[in-house]
């Protein structure tokens, strides 16, 4: 079985600044890890994904991962954050099987001040 | 190429009634999966579904719920005699047919309130 923490619930940063949004995970097999952003009342939209291959994985909008073994952490970056980054960040793993159900963590609100 | 559509996005029933909540996946998508989303939690998986099977449901209640994929139409994620404990956000998932690696993409959601 996997599971997934989130060590922040919210995250407050000024517009510009960089920001770490924190995932570990913990599982007994390989695993794929997923970051997903919900905007208010839409569902998730896939940031990046870590399939296999190399540890620093870069997505859409800006952002990037590293992951990172024998931590067993994911954590997502940004280096300067706009308003509109304005959203719930969820952290997800799945088994390598192929099609396998997504565990989530209990997701970051990152806000953005101007 | 449409994405995931759930309908309907808002549903409010009152306690003892049935939810019935859609799923059309995208095109040429053959696995369904359900997520639900109480308030201030992530996303718990519910059923993955193929076309006129289920594969696991290892996350949907005993009781009440039940969910299916007709070889044809949308898939149907059923609640009777709905709690209020069943208000939440409902999203629906599809992804391609097996391969390496399948991503799964979701739809905005069905937000059900029990009253």
């Amino acid at each position: 079985a996997q599971s997934v923490t989130q060590l922040d619930s919210q995250v407050p940063v000024f517009e510009e600044a960089p920001v770490e949004l924190r995932c570990n995970y913990s599982s007994s097999v390989s695993v794929y890890l997923f970051w997903y952003v919900q905007y208010p009342n839409q569902g998730l939209q896939l940031l990046l994904k870590y399939l296999s291959g190399s540890t620093l994985v870069k997505g859409i909008n800006g952002f990037e991962a590293e992951f990172n073994k024998s931590q067993t952490s994911f954590h997502l970056r940004k280096p300067s954050v706009h308003i509109s980054d304005t959203a719930e960040y969820f952290c997800a793993v799945s088994g390598s099987g192929g099609s396998e159900k997504l565990v989530f963590g209990k997701g970051t609100k990152l806000t953005v001040n101007p | 190429n449409a994405g995931v559509m759930q309908n309907p996005r808002h549903l409010v029933r009152r306690r003892g009634q049935e939810a019935r909540l859609r799923c059309s996946p995208m095109k040429g998508h053959s696995h369904v999966y359900w997520y639900r989303q109480l308030p201030e939690e992530g996303l718990k998986f519910m059923v993955y579904l193929q076309k006129e099977n289920i594969i696991d449901e290892s996350g949907m209640p005993k009781e009440r719920f039940s969910a299916e994929f007709p070889k044809e139409g949308p898939s149907i994620l059923r609640i009777q005699q709905v709690v209020r404990g069943d208000s939440a956000a409902y999203f629906c998932a599809s992804s391609p047919p097996l391969g390496f690696y399948n991503e799964q993409f979701f739809g905005p959601g069905t937000r059900l309130t029990v009253l």
